[in-house]
C-alpha cells in the first residue's frame, strides 16, 4: 500500500481559512468513511482532531472540520490561529483491513 | 481514561532484533471490540502505521514489513509487544503504540497515544 499523498505544506495569516488534501485510492479514502485526521505539534505526540470523515471528538475546536470527494478527503482549518501551526496527518482503513497514513503537511501561520 | 506507555531499548545494532513493549490502562484485550496498534516515525518523517492487535488475536500487518514484524498481546497482564528482527539504521524512528477504535461501519481511527520511545538503529 501506498502512503497517501498530502501537499507538504500550507500556510495561511491569522484568521484566514485553510484546506489539506488527502489523496488515496477506491482501496481506501474512497472506499470508506474511515478517514481521520492527526495534529502533531513539534515534540509532541499526535492528536486526533477528526474521525469518520467529518466527526470532531469532544474538545477539539469547531474551527476544525473535514469533508471527503471521491478518493479525496480534505481538512479544512477556519479562523486560523497561531496555536494551529503544526504538522497534520490524514489516515485511513483500507480494503485489506490495514491503515495507512499520509505523508503528512507542514501548517505554516503567517 | 485510556493511557499506554511504551517500553524497550533505546538502542539495537543493526541486523539485531527489537522488543517493544507497550502497556496500557482504561480498556481491556478481553473487550470485544479493543484494539492496539503500533505506528513509528523517523525523525522530521511522516508517521508509519506497523500493525494492529484486536481482542480476538486477529492480527494485521504493514505489507511492505510484514516480513520482520510480529505483535502479540498478554491480555492478563494489559501488555502488547512488537517485534522486529533484522534491524536497520533507516529502522531509526520514535515508536508509538496507540488505541484504536474500530466501530463497525462507522469509524477506524487512533484515538489515544502513547508518549512514544526513540529507538536508534547502530553499531
Amino acid at each position: 500500500q501506498s502512503a497517501l499523498t498530502q501537499p507538504a505544506s500550507v500556510s495561511g495569516s491569522p484568521g484566514q481559512t485553510i484546506t489539506i488534501s488527502c489523496t488515496g485510492t477506491s482501496s481506501d479514502v474512497g472506499g470508506y468513511n474511515y478517514v481521520s485526521w492527526y495534529q502533531q505539534h513539534p515534540g509532541k505526540v499526535p492528536k486526533l482532531m477528526i474521525s469518520g470523515v467529518n466527526k470532531r471528538p469532544s474538545g477539539v475546536s469547531n474551527r476544525f472540520s473535514g469533508s471527503k470527494s471521491g478518493n479525496t478527503a480534505s481538512l479544512t482549518i477556519s479562523g486560523l490561529q497561531a496555536e494551529d501551526e503544526a504538522d497534520y496527518y490524514c489516515g485511513s482503513h483500507t480494503s485489506a483491513d490495514t491503515y495507512v497514513f499520509g505523508g503528512g503537511t507542514k501548517v505554516t501561520v503567517l | 481514561q485510556i493511557t499506554l506507555k511504551e517500553s524497550g531499548p533505546t538502542l539495537v545494532k543493526p541486523t539485531q532484533t527489537l522488543t517493544l513493549s507497550c502497556s496500557f490502562s482504561g480498556f481491556s484485550l478481553r473487550t470485544k471490540g479493543e484494539t492496539v496498534g503500533w505506528i513509528r516515525q523517523p525523525p522530521g518523517k511522516a508517521l508509519e502505521w506497523l500493525a494492529l492487535i484486536f481482542w480476538d488475536d486477529n492480527k494485521y500487518y504493514s505489507p511492505s514489513l510484514k516480513s520482520r514484524l510480529t505483535i502479540t498481546k498478554d491480555t492478563s497482564k494489559n501488555l502488547v509487544f512488537l517485534t522486529m528482527i533484522n534491524m536497520d539504521p533507516v529502522d531509526t524512528a520514535t515508536y508509538y503504540c496507540a488505541h484504536f477504535v474500530r466501530v463497525v461501519g462507522s469509524s477506524r481511527y487512533f484515538d489515544s497515544w502513547g508518549q512514544g520511545t526513540l529507538v536508534t538503529v547502530s553499531s
